[in-house]
Order: structure tokens, then C-alpha cells, then sequence
């Protein structure tokens, strides 16, 4: 099992780009998350999935957009890319409701945006 | 409605205890503990659940009191390895919006 994978693990933008993180997991779960986590600060979340073909927003959903055709892939889009974007995301799944069950992280992707 | 921890952060030496509060201003129906060291992804501890019952994969104890809407991780014979930042996280009250506490960073000297 390679748990959760994301893809890539560090990427520069320039202000105005568009780019996608990938994250893939093999463990069936029906839940996934994104989360975004500044220097020093803890992890907000972006957006979840509580299973295939769906969708909602968290905490902080401006400038991101993501989808799950996929039941084992939650994609990420940033589709113009600001300065304010540049941070470390997380992407997570658990096998229930976030409440009652453990995340698995991925490792996480670095991004600057210049 | 993020929850508040204490400490922000501690220094300890090996074999000291710390206890990390997590509070909440919000009800709380379960609270999860992560770690996360720097530059890694976080890594589940435990979770609490409402009526006792608890789900872990360490030997690292933890309190719920639901009335107080408040948590507390107790670490105790702190090792070296239990330096990293601390996170406590619940669900939001009728969502699924998972949110995660302020942190404490945690550091344990030899």
C-alpha cells in the first residue's frame, strides 16, 4: 500500500499560472481532504469530498477549484495563481466521517508563487 | 471556531511530562490528536470519542470532557522523538468541515 500520494512535491508558479495537484490514495477511503498550511500556522482546509462525484468547501475554498471523478483521486486546481497562494498542501482521506476516523496524510506539495 | 491550544509551545528534557490543552468554543462530539515534525506531513495519535471511548495508536494518553468542551494530551517520560508541533481537530457541529486547533510546538532536549 502506498497510502496517500500526491503529485507533484514542489512546483513554481508565476503570479496569473494555472496549475493541478494531484492526490491519489489505495486505501478505498470515501472521504478526502484539502488542506493548506502557511509557515508556522496550522492546516486550514480547502475543500473535501465525501465520496465520489462530490464536492463541498471548507474553510478557505477562494481561488481553488477540485474535483473527484475518481473515488481514489482528488484533484486540486489553482486556476490563476497569487503570491498570497504560495504554502505547503495537504492532501488527506479516512475511511468515515472525519469525526470519528483517522487521517492519512500525503507527504504534501510545496508551492511558490512568485 | 478554531480551537484554542495551550501552551503555544514548551521545552522540555527527556523524562519530563507535559499536558496540551484544546479548547473549544464550540460543542465538541470527538477530538483528534496529530503530530507533526518539521517539514513532515502530520501523523494521527488519537482520537476521543463522546462517552469515553478512545481509538490510538501510541502510548500517549489523552482526556475528553465534553461538558468543558476541552481536551488534553498528557505526554509523560517525554522522549526525544515526541519534539514536533501538536494539533488537536475536530469536526464542526452539523458539517463536515474538519478544523484543526492553533498548535503547540513541543520540543524535548536531551
Amino acid at each position: 500500500n502506498a497510502g496517500v500520494t500526491q503529485t507533484p512535491k514542489f512546483r513554481v508558479l508565476k503570479t496569473g499560472q494555472s496549475m493541478t495537484l494531484l492526490c491519489a490514495q489505495d486505501m478505498n477511503h470515501e472521504y478526502m481532504y484539502w488542506y493548506r498550511q502557511d509557515p508556522g500556522m496550522g492546516l486550514r482546509l480547502i475543500h473535501y469530498s465525501v465520496g465520489e462525484g462530490t464536492t463541498a468547501k471548507g474553510e478557505v475554498p477562494d481561488g481553488y477549484n477540485v474535483s473527484r471523478l475518481k473515488k481514489q483521486n482528488f484533484l486540486l486546481g489553482l486556476e490563476s495563481a497569487a503570491p498570497s497562494q504560495t504554502s505547503v498542501y495537504f492532501c488527506a482521506s479516512s475511511s468515515g466521517t472525519g469525526g470519528y476516523n483517522e487521517q492519512f496524510f500525503g507527504p504534501g506539495t510545496r508551492l511558490t508563487v512568485l | 471556531q478554531q480551537p484554542v491550544q495551550s501552551p503555544q509551545a514548551v521545552i522540555l528534557r527527556e523524562g519530563e511530562d507535559a499536558v496540551i490543552n484544546c479548547s473549544s468554543s464550540k460543542a465538541l462530539y470527538s477530538v483528534h490528536w496529530y503530530r507533526q515534525k518539521h517539514g513532515e506531513a502530520p501523523v494521527f495519535l488519537m482520537i476521543l470519542l463522546k462517552g469515553g471511548e478512545q481509538k490510538g495508536h501510541e502510548k500517549i494518553s489523552a482526556s475528553f470532557n465534553e461538558k468543558k468542551q476541552q481536551s488534553s494530551l498528557y505526554l509523560t517520560a517525554s522522549q526525544l522523538s515526541y519534539s514536533g508541533t501538536y494539533f488537536c481537530g475536530t469536526v464542526l457541529s452539523g458539517t463536515y468541515k474538519y478544523i484543526f486547533g492553533t498548535g503547540t510546538r513541543l520540543k524535548v532536549l536531551a
